[in-house]
């Protein structure tokens, strides 16, 4: 069936160091979106990527959507401590959202 | 515009009883989905809902159940509580399969 792959799943870093976690798909995907879920909260959107190698930027964060829209990737550059937090992706096929196993991000000051 | 809402906010039953979920979706969203997130772990898919009808279910038992009302909200129902339901449930709503907005959670626990 169906699954979305994340790694690492755990990942610490030094405050400032640069961060990256990557969602791998069994089958192609419609589009990737990637949520953050602080501690003690809910996913939150974070961004949607439909287009075959489409890459977009939110400040310090850089999604990736692969080639052949089976994989992406989220980089932090300069951790910050506001970082923390787990990352999902999910990605959609047929008409259902699958969610990664998500990546816990934790940012050492 | 009031996001996905769910009540009740913390909910504790004992071992054998049932406990009954309920989610507001954002309005004009028709898609429910419903995850269990056990302590320190990812979200596992339990059911989704569209249209008022059940689209799938996940790798869960019979006794976790659920519908979708008329006016797109929806109730997880878990019979014959066992102690690993403890969980947040989580659920969210999309309109289309796009976006899928969360709502703050349940969180179960069962003693």
């Amino acid at each position: 069936g169906q699954q979305v792959m994340q790694i690492p799943q755990y990942q610490h870093v030094q405050e400032g160091e640069d961060f990256t976690t990557y969602c791998n798909s069994s089958t192609t995907l419609s589009n990737i979106q990637w949520y953050k879920q602080r501690p003690g909260g809910h996913p939150v959107f974070l961004i949607q990527l439909v287009k075959s190698g489409e890459v977009k930027k939110q400040k310090r964060l850089t999604f990736q959507f692969g080639e052949a829209k089976k994989n992406s990737s989220l980089h932090i550059t300069a951790t910050q401590t506001t970082d923390v937090g787990t990352y999902f992706c999910a990605g959609l096929a047929g008409n259902q959202f699958y969610f990664g196993t998500g990546t816990s991000l934790t940012v050492i000051p | 515009e009031a996001g996905v809402t769910q009540s009740p906010t913390h909910l504790i039953k004992t071992r054998g009883q049932q406990a009954t979920l309920r989610c507001s979706p954002i309005s004009g969203h028709t898609s429910v989905y419903w995850y269990q997130q056990a302590l320190g772990l990812g979200l596992q898919f339990l059911l989704w809902y569209d249209e008022g009808e059940e689209r799938n279910r996940g790798n869960f038992p019979p006794r976790f159940s659920g519908r979708q009302f008329p006016n797109y909200s929806s109730e997880l129902n878990v019979n014959a509580l066992e102690l690993e339901d403890s969980a947040l449930y989580l659920c969210a709503s999309s309109l289309s399969r796009r976006v899928a907005f969360f709502g703050q959670g349940t969180r179960l626990t069962v003693v």
